[in-house]
């Protein structure tokens, strides 16, 4: 049972463009939703988060939007870059959970 | 600097030959994980721990085992492998309260024969 569906699995980007990365949730406890970003060969790393009671959250490039009454949450990265080329994963917590459900991953290439 | 380390990071073996994999992390976390990734199915916790002599089940347990009796490490311990088992495994660890911000090892190549 995938409790967090991530789309698209690959992604293919031009230098400069927006990259857009979707997640869904079933579980209505979770109240925490977390970006991961890994690099080849290395350890996923923190990115970026939310929570539910806000609708966006934005980070340099980066931006979370959140719709909690879809059960939605996205990543979207501006300008992308050659250097953002890695996989992403989209997670969620329950707030009574000991830990992170995570989506099965994008690979994103930002072409030069 | 504040890690969490792993080792081996490469690991080729048998059907059946008992291995450990180790991680350590020096950030005095006292939550700690592990987790397997396959392509298309993301990260699964395996096992977690929340502080020392305590470990639960994560969502693919089996054939796995976990001890944690010092704040700092946390083996995971793979008593008779199978070919099923060949993934990348990751260690993480995050403060008390919740995995809200959960740092990762370098992670562990595992074939299994």
């Amino acid at each position: 049972q995938q409790q967090v569906k991530q789309s698209p699995q690959s992604l293919i980007v031009q230098k400069g463009g927006i990259s857009i990365i979707n997640c869904a949730y079933e579980n209505t406890a979770f109240d925490y939703f977390p970006w991961y970003q890994q690099f080849p060969g290395k350890g996923p790393a923190l990115l970026i988060a939310i929570r539910p009671d806000v609708s966006e959250k934005k980070e340099g490039r980066f931006t979370i939007s959140f719709n909690k009454s879809a059960k939605q949450f996205s990543l979207h990265i501006m300008d992308s870059q050659p250097g953002d080329s890695a996989t992403y994963f989209c997670a969620a917590r329950r707030s009574s959970g000991d830990k992170l459900t995570f989506g099965t991953g994008t690979r994103l290439a930002v072409r030069p | 600097e504040a890690q969490v380390t792993q080792n081996p990071r490469y690991l080729i073996t048998v059907t059946g030959k008992k291995l450990t994999v180790t991680c350590s992390q020096n950030m005095n976390h006292e939550y700690m994980s592990w987790y397997r990734q396959d392509p298309g199915l993301g990260l699964r916790q395996i096992y977690y721990s929340m502080n020392v002599e305590v470990t639960d089940k994560g969502d693919v347990p089996e054939g796995y085992k976990v001890s944690r009796k010092e704040k700092r490490n946390f083996p995971l311990i793979l008593e008779s492998p199978s070919p099923n088992q060949t993934s990348l495994y990751f260690c993480a660890s995050a403060v008390a309260g919740g995995p809200d911000t959960q740092y990762f090892g370098p992670g562990t190549r595992l074939t299994v024969l």
